[in-house]
Formats: C-alpha cells, sequence, structure tokens
C-alpha cells in the first residue's frame, strides 16, 4: 500500500517538553512538506523540503525544526519555544516531477494538544 | 498583498442540487489551481485541477472553470449527494520548483438528503 503514514494521530503536549511527529511515505517522492491547520483557516505551511538533507522554512516555522535525513522520512519537532502548538498538523509529499504538475499527497494528520 | 479566498460560510444545499464553490484570489499568477476534498479529522485529498488556459475541466460530477481575468475558479458538484459533504480546499500552483502550493482557507459544504 502507498502513501504517506503519520504518528500518532493524537498527541498531547506538557508545559517546556519537545515533541515529535512522524512522517514516513513510500510514493518516492522527491518533497515533503508539514502544514499546520487551525479551525476556520486554510493550511499554513511550516517547512519544507526538495531533497534529503536540506529543508526550508515555510511561513511559520518559528518554534518548530525538521530533518530529511533520508528520502522517506521527513519528522516535526514542535519545541517548546511555539508557544500555541495546539493544531493538526499534516503532512504531505509531492514528486516534484515535470508531468506531475505539484500535486500533493496527504497524510492522516496528527492533532496535537497542549496538557 | 496576495491573498486567496475561499466562501468562509458554509453551504448547505438540498441533495440533488447542484453546489457551486468560489476560489478567489489577488496578486497571484498561478499556471495551475488544484482543487482538493478534506473529510474531518483527515488529510487533504486531491480532485482535480485546471492550467491557466484551459476554461473548464470535467471529471465524473465534478467540474471546474478558471478564469484568469476575474482571477476565479468555480467548483461545481452536480447531482449532489449527502456523501459530498465535505470541506473543499482550493491551492494555487506556480509551478515553482518547490512544489509549493497555496492554499484557501476551504469551503464546508452540507448535502442535505
Amino acid at each position: 500500500d502507498g502513501g504517506i503514514t503519520q504518528s500518532p494521530k493524537y498527541l498531547f503536549r506538557k508545559e517546556g517538553q519537545n515533541v515529535t511527529l512522524s512522517c514516513e511515505q513510500n510514493l518516492n517522492h522527491d518533497a515533503m512538506y508539514w502544514y499546520r491547520q487551525d479551525p476556520g483557516q486554510g493550511l499554513r505551511l511550516i517547512y519544507y523540503s526538495q531533497i534529503v538533507n536540506d529543508f526550508q522554512k515555510g511561513d511559520i516555522a518559528e518554534g518548530y525544526s525538521v530533518s530529511r535525513e533520508k528520502k522517506e522520512s521527513f519528522p516535526l519537532t514542535v519545541t517548546s519555544a511555539q508557544k500555541n502548538p495546539t493544531a493538526f498538523y499534516l503532512c504531505a509529499s509531492s514528486p516534484l516531477a515535470v508531468l506531475a504538475k505539484n500535486i500533493q499527497y496527504f497524510g492522516a494528520g496528527t492533532r496535537l494538544s497542549v496538557l | 498583498s496576495q491573498k486567496i479566498e475561499q466562501n468562509s460560510e458554509a453551504l448547505n444545499i438540498q441533495e440533488g442540487k447542484t453546489a457551486t464553490l468560489t476560489c478567489n484570489y489577488t496578486n497571484y499568477s498561478p499556471a495551475y489551481l488544484q482543487w482538493y476534498r478534506q473529510d474531518p479529522g483527515r488529510g487533504p485529498v486531491f480532485l482535480l485541477l485546471i492550467r491557466e488556459n484551459e476554461k473548464e475541466k470535467r471529471k465524473e460530477r465534478l467540474k471546474v472553470t478558471f478564469d484568469t481575468t476575474l482571477k476565479q475558479s468555480l467548483f461545481h458538484i452536480t447531482a449532489s449527494q449527502p456523501a459530498d459533504s465535505a470541506t473543499y480546499l482550493c491551492a494555487l500552483d506556480m509551478l515553482s520548483n518547490t512544489g509549493k502550493l497555496i492554499f484557501g482557507q476551504g469551503t464546508t459544504l452540507q448535502v442535505k438528503p
């Protein structure tokens, strides 16, 4: 079964704690993305990566960090510096091939709440 | 400033009617416009896209139009069914080499039996 797997589905963070959200894809896609979704708002880009060992900040990168050590994996860490982390987090991937037209494929999301 | 806007109010229609959702943008020049469906608590799923030089695209009961003069895309679902109830997101594709898309906030459609 090809696709994007996000885990866990639900996550709770205590004050001052860093938490890591997992995102794995077996689609052999080059690009991966992390979005944050709040009620009534669109998807806001946190970080993205086009190639292994390289990533760029999106529109709301403060308080977050990522790594891309393998093509299949793009974990997101929500650090204690992110003061309002409660949201629905979505990971996506895209093949970046010319004929693929930048269609993005999404995981099922992780809902993060603060205890 | 650059903006992408969809109807923030939920759209409620009767089963069998045509649902029409709007996506407007300002100060962008997208090469493609994409539409996604998102069910509650799930990730968005790609539905279809339309190129800047295409006026209309169809897929089964779905139809998308793209007017680059008005800077607007319309998304139609004909013969709507309760199973079509979901949030629909439009996204602008500037054809950047990063693959980044710019998403609207989505419109929630409720189809009543």
